[in-house]
């Protein structure tokens, strides 16, 4: 079943303009990653936050992590064209032998106007 | 620096054949991984190995196989191929397993 969810399904916005996307998740987690898609290649890792951590930057991209809601949002700001792609949640799921690698959510597809 | 590669790039296959997806990375991650993307469901965990000689079950392990004989190779088998079996498989790799994953570029895998 799917762990992580984003939101929203699909987000448009012009150059420049900040874009925010969330994702939720329902068991406890280790850490989160952030992952990019660009329409039919492989996914590109973005960042990944501890779940000790609140708040984590690179770049343009800004995460957070609030474990008591079990969610997380990342922020692209100033816009890019070339930011248009998907954009996915991954999270860390521990069974009773062990790590089980990463779920990941079903993405935000996030368009930008030039 | 090739990092990750699949093969083939895309492929047709009749009902019932089988195959096999090769997947090859040259960073010595120790976990490498299969998912299978499609339209609406994200991507599922077909299978997982944390280490050469060792395999796991992902979500969505039926009617696939792997294997693990070395670090560099995790090749991913349809032992008899269905049509729901259509979609893209990426194979990831990363240094520890739940650490972050490079994605090679994946197969589009039609089944009819």
């Amino acid at each position: 079943s799917q762990q992580g969810e984003e939101d929203p399904q699909a987000l448009s916005i012009q150059e420049g303009e900040n874009a925010t996307m969330n994702c939720s998740y329902k068991t406890s987690i280790n850490n989160l990653q952030w992952y990019r898609q660009n329409s039919g290649r492989g996914l590109v890792h973005l960042i990944l936050i501890r779940s000790n951590e609140r708040e984590k930057h690179s770049g343009r991209l800004r995460v957070t992590l609030d474990t008591s809601k079990k969610s997380s949002s990342l922020l692209i700001t100033a816009s890019r064209a070339a930011d248009t792609a998907s954009y996915f949640c991954a999270t860390d799921q521990y069974s009773g032998g062990g790590a089980d690698g990463l779920t990941f959510g079903k993405g935000t597809h996030l368009i930008i106007q030039p | 620096t090739a990092g990750i590669t699949q093969a083939p790039t895309s492929q047709i296959l009749a009902a019932g054949r089988s195959m096999t997806l090769r997947c090859t990375q040259d960073m010595r991650h120790n976990a490498m991984y299969w998912y299978r993307q499609d339209l609406g469901l994200g991507l599922r965990l077909i299978h997982y190995s944390n280490t050469a000689g060792t395999t796991g079950k992902g979500e969505v392990p039926d009617g696939y196989s792997v294997s693990r004989a070395n670090t560099d190779d995790f090749p991913l088998t349809l032992a008899s191929a269905v049509p729901s079996q259509t979609s893209v498989y990426f194979c990831a790799s990363s240094v520890l397993l739940a650490g972050e994953q490079f994605f090679g570029p994946g197969t589009r895998l039609t089944v009819l």
